[in-house]
């Protein structure tokens, strides 16, 4: 089985400017989350798609928004570019929604953008 | 927000000692996870424990939780080179909509 892919693995943008990840989950999988890690935040959650319907969502501003398809690929967009977006954004998959609890999650290698 | 804590931020210790790292949360917990990150790539989940459990082992990882004092503990025995990474818990509170509250992590690096 295939794991979860993320595209692009890396990406240069300037401020201002706009930006789309892709996430597709490993087969089967239905939940999707994304996560925003920097060194000096860690590991921040931003959202939980659950057969296309948002779940969860972290306390990130507006900008960051996302979406998931009928084969459960998601895409996070980021809007208006800031230099503080700069981070390895992880998209993570599971079998089921977290609201079922005790589903540990699976990594994607990530997309590491860079906002000049 | 941060519930987690790993303690210490940093480990390093030779190859083929034993690696302690610990994680102290803030609220009542479902569960709580260990993952492994190598540099700039995806996390790996490692172990999870129910709230309910004391101890649970996975090949040389020994895992104990502690829901009086709140900590858990993550002991990598016979450490070898390939166990260079960082190390987070993910803790599953009762209270958080079941969203994963993450620790900083311990970066643990293994001498040859």
């Amino acid at each position: 089985k295939a794991g979860v892919t993320q595209t692009p693995r890396y990406l240069i943008k300037t401020r201002g400017q706009q930006v789309t990840l892709s996430c597709s989950p490993i087969s089967g999988h239905r939940s999707v989350s994304w996560y925003q890690q920097t060194p000096g935040q860690g590991l921040q959650f931003l959202f939980e798609y659950f057969s296309e319907t948002q779940r969860n969502k972290g306390n990130f501003p507006g900008r960051f928004s996302g979406r998931q398809f009928s084969n459960s690929r998601s895409e996070m967009n980021v809007s208006t570019l800031e230099l503080g977006d700069s981070a390895l954004y992880l998209c993570a998959s599971s079998p089921g929604a977290r609201s079922a609890t005790n589903e540990k999650l699976f990594f994607g290698s990530g997309t590491q953008l860079s906002v000049l | 927000s941060q519930q987690g804590e790993e303690d210490p931020q940093a480990l390093s210790i030779q190859e083929g000692e034993n690696a302690t790292m610990n994680c102290s949360y803030k609220t009542s917990i479902n569960n709580l996870q260990w993952y492994r990150q190598n540099s700039g790539r995806g996390l790996v989940h490692l172990i999870l424990i129910r709230s309910n459990e004391r101890e649970k082992h996975s090949g040389r990882l020994r895992v104990t939780l502690d829901t009086s004092k709140k900590s858990s503990s993550l002991l990598i025995t016979a450490s070898r080179a390939a166990d260079t990474a960082s190390y987070f818990c993910a803790t599953d509170a009762r209270d958080s909509n079941y969203q994963l509250i993450w620790g900083a992590g311990t970066k643990l690096i293994i001498k040859p």
